[in-house]
């Protein structure tokens, strides 16, 4: 059974800070994607990726996925207050498009 | 960009009834749709996998029986969750894929009193 984790959970940062959030995932998949949801609404695509090693950037987000060791992070550089959100990653189940969600990281950027 | 609708987005029922969500994408024919609930504070989870023309293929511990799902057409896919209870008050959101994107729609808020 394919399970996905993420941590922390919640993060709570200063503005201009930067931090990590992990993602890990249990058996062998290439495909990973991370969204973005704000309260009370729907998934917002942030990054699909693909492949081993790939590396993709949109503005003060950066993901990266490595297939070897199960785990893709989601680094925020310089983060401001509109970041606040929760982040989910999600594992493609065997890239037949089912997808299998990490718990979310709870995103609190302070002043 | 694709772009998935939800209908209704927030619907009010008392227990026992029946309530129906549509799914559409709007500008490109998906043959395989997802249906996700959502808790609140919590992650999404699937719920089943939704085949244009064929059964759909429930996840573990979901009653096929109460959440009726139709995928009638290769743009829309409904949901039907029958003899609601107040346990099933969630967000529900659908997503439809194309290649190896997902898009999601809006979701629908469902509370049942």
């Amino acid at each position: 059974e394919l399970k996905v984790e993420q941590n922390p959970l919640f993060l709570s940062m200063q503005e201009g800070k930067n931090y990590t959030i992990y993602c890990n995932y249990s058996t062998t998949s290439d495909r990973l994607y991370w969204y973005r949801q704000d309260p009370g609404k729907s998934l917002e695509s942030l990054f699909v990726l693909l492949s081993n090693g790939a590396v993709k950037q949109e503005g003060r987000l950066m993901a990266s996925l490595d297939t070897k060791a199960r785990l893709s992070t989601l680094h925020i550089t310089a983060a401001v207050h509109d970041l606040s959100a929760t982040y989910f990653c999600a594992v493609d189940h065997n890239q037949g498009g089912k997808l299998i969600f990490g718990q979310g990281t709870e995103l609190s950027v302070k002043p | 960009g694709a772009v998935v609708s939800q209908h209704p987005s927030r619907v009010i029922c008392k227990s026992g009834t029946s309530v129906k969500i549509e799914c559409r994408s709007l500008d490109f024919q998906a043959t395989t749709m997802f249906w996700y609930r959502q808790f609140p504070k919590q992650s999404l989870m699937l719920m089943a996998t939704s085949n244009e023309g064929s059964k759909a293929t429930y996840e573990q511990g979901v009653e096929k029986d109460k959440f009726l799902i139709n995928h009638a057409s290769l743009t829309l896919s409904t949901l039907t969750v029958t003899s609601a209870h107040p346990e099933d008050s969630s967000f529900y959101i659908c997503s439809a894929k194309r290649d190896y994107e997902q898009y999601f729609g809006p979701g629908t808020r469902l509370t049942v009193t």
